[in-house]
């Protein structure tokens, strides 16, 4: 199983502020197959990024991602108030079972 | 708008057997380009991938869950099922359910059900 371990536990910044959120895999999963997803209090998780750098549809192109083997990042430039939220990293590759990161909270400074 | 929709019990005691339905709207159950999805989440595991059902039948479950877990799927009625047997408190968890592109580069997660609460007590 790939082990996903996510990168700080709690990120305290401020809106304008730029946040980089880490996601390290166990194993090489090549240079896509990560996702990055965005949850709310009492809202199921919403679809950030796939394909490692591909922005889902609807999300805006202050979200961002990049890497590639075992080590992925999400940055988001320019925080909003609404993007302050949980955020998981998670494979999707061949190697089953599809797993999750612990997740990075975003937290208002 | 593709909407999942999960119903079931949101008590169940231990030892019992839990099924969960999850109904898709605005979207075609029955195409051969998706996988449907049971996810959880729970406090102590975070989020925990189940397995997938495609329309064709085909199934993969999380080895973890494998002794105990199946999965069905019926196109015409619009819905999937999830049937986990001799369930614990362990298995208290938000359990939703999510849709997948069968393209292997695209295979994240692109929409969700609400989830349904469920608590395993006696």
């Amino acid at each position: 199983e790939v082990v996903l371990t996510q990168s700080p536990d709690t990120l305290f910044l401020s809106p304008g502020e730029r946040a980089t959120l880490s996601c390290r895999a166990s194993q090489n999963i090549g240079t896509a197959y990560i996702a990055w997803y965005q949850q709310k209090p009492g809202q199921a998780p919403r679809l950030l990024m796939y394909d490692a750098f591909t922005r889902a549809t609807g999300i805006p192109d202050r979200f961002s991602g990049s890497g590639s083997g075992t080590d992925f990042t999400l940055t988001i430039n320019r925080l909003e108030p609404e993007d302050f939220a949980v955020y998981y990293c998670q494979q999707y590759s061949r190697s089953l079972p599809w797993t999750f990161g612990q997740g990075t909270k975003v937290q208002m400074k | 708008q593709v909407q999942l929709q999960e119903s079931g019990p949101r008590l169940i005691k231990p030892s019992q057997t839990l099924s969960l339905m999850c109904t898709v709207s605005g979207d075609s159950i029955d195409s051969d380009d998706y996988y449907w999805n049971w996810i959880r989440q729970s406090p102590g595991k975070g989020l925990e991938w189940i397995g997938y059902i495609h329309s064709a039948g085909t199934t993969h479950y999380n080895p973890n869950f494998e002794s105990r877990i199946s999965f069905s799927i019926d196109t015409s009625k619009k819905h999937f099922s999830l049937n986990l047997s001799a369930v614990t408190a362990a298995d208290t968890a938000r359990y939703y359910c999510a849709r997948a592109n069968i393209e292997p580069r695209q295979r994240a997660f692109d929409y969700w059900g609400r989830g349904v609460l469920v608590t395993v007590s006696s």
